[in-house]
């Protein structure tokens, strides 16, 4: 079955520092890829996705590009602020049927201090 | 705001009991779906709806169910609680089933005591 597999945490950083989060997943077929950002408190939501093989999703700052050779989706971002301390959750969506429900890794506590 | 509404937001119940978690998707979208997120098992995809039918489950156990309402909200309904019940159940919509992205709703906290 698809599975995703990121870096454990916590990952703890100073402001401006450069951030890397790996990702790197097994699936049948060609899924989408995704993180999802959960800040303290609050739900889910979408950071970037990427749809097909050397995409590059982009957002805020964060960027990923879907490797197929390598099975990656690393999630990088130049200069972090304490404000993207959250947890950083890799997903891939199920291209094999008739659905898209999303297969998660553990999630990445990501601390940004000041 | 992602624009999927999940009520309550906070719930504490005791084992044996039943409880029904709120769902309203975002304006348009048709298609719901339930994650269960606890610290043991991470996040889990439990069920989907599409349109009023199941259109795919997960890891849903027995003691759970779902629906979806003509008006489209949803409903999970999780019976004979045990303390291993307790997590973060979130709600997430999509337009249509086949689309690969969805958004969450912000969930609904179970402790089970």
């Amino acid at each position: 079955g698809n599975s995703v597999t990121q870096m454990e945490g916590p990952v703890t950083l100073s402001e401006e520092a450069f951030l890397t989060i790996n990702c790197t997943y097994t699936a049948t077929g060609y899924p989408s890829l995704f993180w999802y950002v959960q800040y303290p408190g609050e739900g889910l939501q979408l950071l970037l996705k990427a749809t097909k093989a050397d995409d590059k999703g982009s957002n805020k700052g964060f960027e990923a590009t879907y490797r197929k050779e390598t099975t990656s989706f690393h999630l990088e971002k130049g200069s972090v602020q304490v404000s993207d301390s959250a947890v950083y959750f890799c997903a891939l969506s199920d291209s094999g049927g008739s659905n898209y429900k999303l297969t998660f890794g553990k999630g990445t506590l990501l601390t940004v201090n000041p | 705001d992602s624009g999927v509404t999940q009520t309550p937001k906070h719930l504490i119940t005791a084992t044996g009991q039943r409880v029904t978690l709120r769902c309203s998707p975002r304006s348009g979208d048709l298609s719901v779906y339930w994650y269960q997120q606890s610290l043991d098992q991470g996040l889990q995809f439990l069920i989907q709806y599409y349109n009023g039918e199941e259109r795919a489950k997960g890891n849903i156990l027995e003691r759970f169910s779902a629906q979806q309402f003509p008006d489209l909200h949803s409903e999970l309904n999780l019976s004979s609680l045990e303390l291993g019940d307790s997590a973060l159940y979130f709600c997430a919509s999509s337009v249509e089933p086949h689309q690969n992205t969805i958004y969450f709703g912000e969930g609904s906290w179970l402790t089970v005591v």
